[in-house]
């Protein structure tokens, strides 16, 4: 069963920095395309950031400088690092997963139940 | 920056159709989908590439596309599907996109 846990989130002041993780079960976080999808507070989704199965990184231009995608094999484990967090960063993450299949990468299969990161002083 | 619209909310009584629409530029040539989502739990694929239902789904969900629209209908609405709903686009230059979200209340 393909699951996905969330953690990391928390209260972060401004210009601080996190890492989000999301655990991954009953697939490989490596052999497929996963991404980051954040919801601001009364807002709709927006995508943040993908890792490709071949390693690739490609963000929004929202975050692109400051959002760091990356994964690790042997924890099937997907990450966000995050520095210079600004209050409009503030959401609840998601991350999810585009099925393994050649029309996979156009939509998002799985997801987690998020994790609320809110930056304020 | 690419934007989808969708209505705020959508109302219907139960066992009525249910139509949420989501459209955008040029909506025509990229591939859409759309999420279920429940408070407290994970987003769910409804409808994949336009008009396809994941296994699971059950057939009361349908997607269809015209023009720079693509509509979520429910026939048959049921308690149980009262939901955010959010459309999502893709294409190669805008990658994922999501539309606003519909909050779908059966009433």
């Amino acid at each position: 069963e393909v699951q996905l846990v969330e953690s990391g989130g928390g209260l972060i002041q401004p210009g601080g920095s996190l890492r989000l993780s999301c655990a991954a079960s009953g697939f490989s976080v490596s052999s497929t395309y996963m991404s980051w999808v954040r919801q601001a507070p009364g807002k709709g989704l927006e995508w943040v950031a993908v890792i490709y199965s071949g390693g690739s990184t490609y963000y929004a231009d929202s975050v692109k400088g400051r959002f760091t995608i990356s994964r690790d094999y042997s924890e099937n484990t997907l990450y966000l690092q995050i520095i210079s967090l600004r209050a409009e960063d503030t959401a609840v993450y998601y991350c999810a997963r585009s099925p393994e299949i050649p029309t996979g990468k156009y939509f998002f299969d799985y997801w987690g139940q998020g994790t609320l990161v809110t930056v304020s002083s | 920056s690419y934007e989808l619209t969708q209505p705020p909310s959508v109302s219907v009584s139960p066992g009525q159709t249910a139509t949420i629409t989501c459209s955008g530029d040029k909506l025509e040539n990229k591939n859409t989908c759309w999420y279920q989502k429940k408070p407290g739990q994970s987003h769910v694929l409804v409808i994949y590439q336009d008009s396809k239902r994941p296994s699971g789904i059950p057939e009361r969900f349908s997607g269809s596309k015209s023009g720079n629209t693509v509509t979520l209908t429910i026939t048959e609405t049921q308690p149980l599907d009262e939901a955010d709903y959010y459309c999502q686009a893709w294409d190669s230059r805008t990658l994922w996109v999501f539309g606003g979200g519909t909050n779908l209340t059966v009433l």
